[in-house]
């Protein structure tokens, strides 16, 4: 079966430093691959994908993830953290999500 | 265009009873996805529909069950209802392989 597993349900970081989440995917087939993200009782809204077509993908807020074949891997940086990064953060493959990881924020 | 819509927003209901939840996805998407979140166990896949069929499964008791309509609304029920069943239930949608677009959730308290 196809899963996603984050390393580490709680990041905690400075303001200004870098943000690393990360992400490894299972899968023997060409992947689509999804970071969300979730503030305090909202649903999730999409960060960033994957779809194939670059193995660097920009997303919104200034998130970037790269799709690491031989790593099986898809981690979600940002270089310079801001206090309203704080969230929940989901890595997804198809319809399945990895257990979250909690990014927290300090001053 | 109208996003994922969910209702009830909220909900309490004591154990043993049942519930019915619902999900409007968005216009188009065919197919609908339900997930539990709760704090400790992240988002777990519950069920997802498309086309009025249930085409993938999460590892629920059968005490949870869904269904979809003709114009893709979906209703998920969960019977004989537990403590443990306290939950925050999304609904997501898409179209296609792409990516899902998230309903705000559904509260469940079990008391």
């Amino acid at each position: 079966a196809q899963s996603v597993t984050q390393l580490g349900s709680h990041v905690s970081v400075s303001e200004g430093a870098l943000v690393l989440l990360r992400c490894n995917y299972s899968s023997s087939v060409p992947p689509y691959l999804f970071w969300y993200v979730q503030y305090p009782n909202q649903g999730l809204q999409l960060l960033l994908k994957y779809t194939s077509a670059a193995t660097l993908v920009k997303g919104i807020n200034g998130f970037e993830a790269e799709f690491k074949k031989s790593e099986t891997s898809f981690h979600l940086t940002k270089p310079s953290a801001h206090m309203s990064d704080a969230a929940e953060y989901f890595c997804g493959h198809d319809m399945r999500f990895g257990a979250g990881t909690r990014l927290t924020v300090k001053p | 265009k109208a996003g994922v819509t969910q209702t009830p927003r909220y909900l309490i209901k004591t154990r043993g009873q049942q519930v019915t939840l619902s999900c409007s996805p968005i216009s188009g998407h065919r197919s609908v996805s339900w997930y539990q979140q709760t704090p400790g166990q992240g988002l777990q896949f519950l069920f997802e529909y498309f086309s009025e069929t249930q085409r993938n499964k999460g590892n629920f008791p059968g005490r949870f069950s869904g269904r979809q309509f003709s114009n893709s609304r979906s209703e998920m029920n969960v019977s004989t209802l537990e403590l443990g069943d306290s939950a925050l239930y999304l609904c997501a949608s898409r179209q296609g392989a792409t990516e899902a677009f998230f309903g705000q959730g559904t509260r469940l308290t079990v008391v």
